[in-house]
């Protein structure tokens, strides 16, 4: 079975700064990778995804993830924060390309600091 | 284009009463997704349409939970008898052959 691990529910950043947020997965077979974000009463939203071709994966709003099939991460980064990124974040792992179901982690919640 | 759009947004109803809810996907989708988000549990998978496949219900979590998708096209997923623990934001998700989700503004559901 596929799971997420993404350790701890909250982060807060001051705008400008680093963000980074993690996740590990499981998974018995080459696995899917998914970042999503959820603004306040609104669905998820695909950042970005990993699907076995480059393992640095960039999206959108100048976010990037990091593949790394030895540490089962799937890091999401951001050089900069600005208050718009102020949401939260789920990491979802798939056997296949998004087209079934999504195992997604808890979700962490983002504060960004002016 | 149309995103993916569900009715209604929010419902209240009372212990044991059923409720449908409903989501259309973006035309021409042929998968068809529905989850679950609530505070314990995050987001579940529930049921999963393919084009004329049998669908995946293997994250429903009762025999109180069905869904049904007419047409290929709109999707209604009912609860029966319903439980204070089936409070929670009911999304929905379409996508195109092998590719990726788009999800649904959800029904925000509070049983009493």
């Amino acid at each position: 079975a596929q799971s997420v691990t993404q350790l701890g529910s909250h982060v807060s950043v001051s705008e400008g700064a680093l963000v980074l947020l993690r996740c590990n997965y499981s998974s018995s077979v080459p696995p899917y990778l998914f970042w999503y974000v959820q603004y306040p009463n609104q669905g998820l939203q695909l950042l970005l995804k990993y699907t076995s071709a480059a393992t640095l994966v960039k999206g959108i709003n100048g976010f990037e993830a990091e593949f790394k099939k030895s540490e089962t991460s799937f890091h999401l980064t951001k050089p900069s924060a600005h208050m718009s990124d102020a949401a939260e974040y789920f990491c979802a792992v798939s056997e296949k390309g998004g087209s079934e179901k999504l195992v997604f982690g808890k979700g962490m919640k983002l504060t960004v600091n002016p | 284009g149309a995103g993916v759009s569900q009715s209604p947004s929010n419902k209240v109803t009372e212990k044991g009463k059923d409720v449908e809810l409903r989501c259309d996907p973006i035309s021409g989708h042929t998968a068809l997704y529905w989850y679950r988000q609530s505070l314990g549990q995050g987001l579940e998978f529930l049921i999963y349409f393919q084009g004329n496949s049998a669908p995946d219900k293997s994250g429903l979590p009762s025999d109180r939970f069905s869904a049904e998708r007419t047409g290929g096209s709109v999707s209604t997923l009912t609860i029966q008898r319903t439980q204070q623990e089936d409070s929670a934001v009911y999304l929905c998700a379409s996508s195109p052959y092998l590719g990726e989700q788009f999800f649904g503004p959800g029904t925000r559901l509070t049983v009493l």
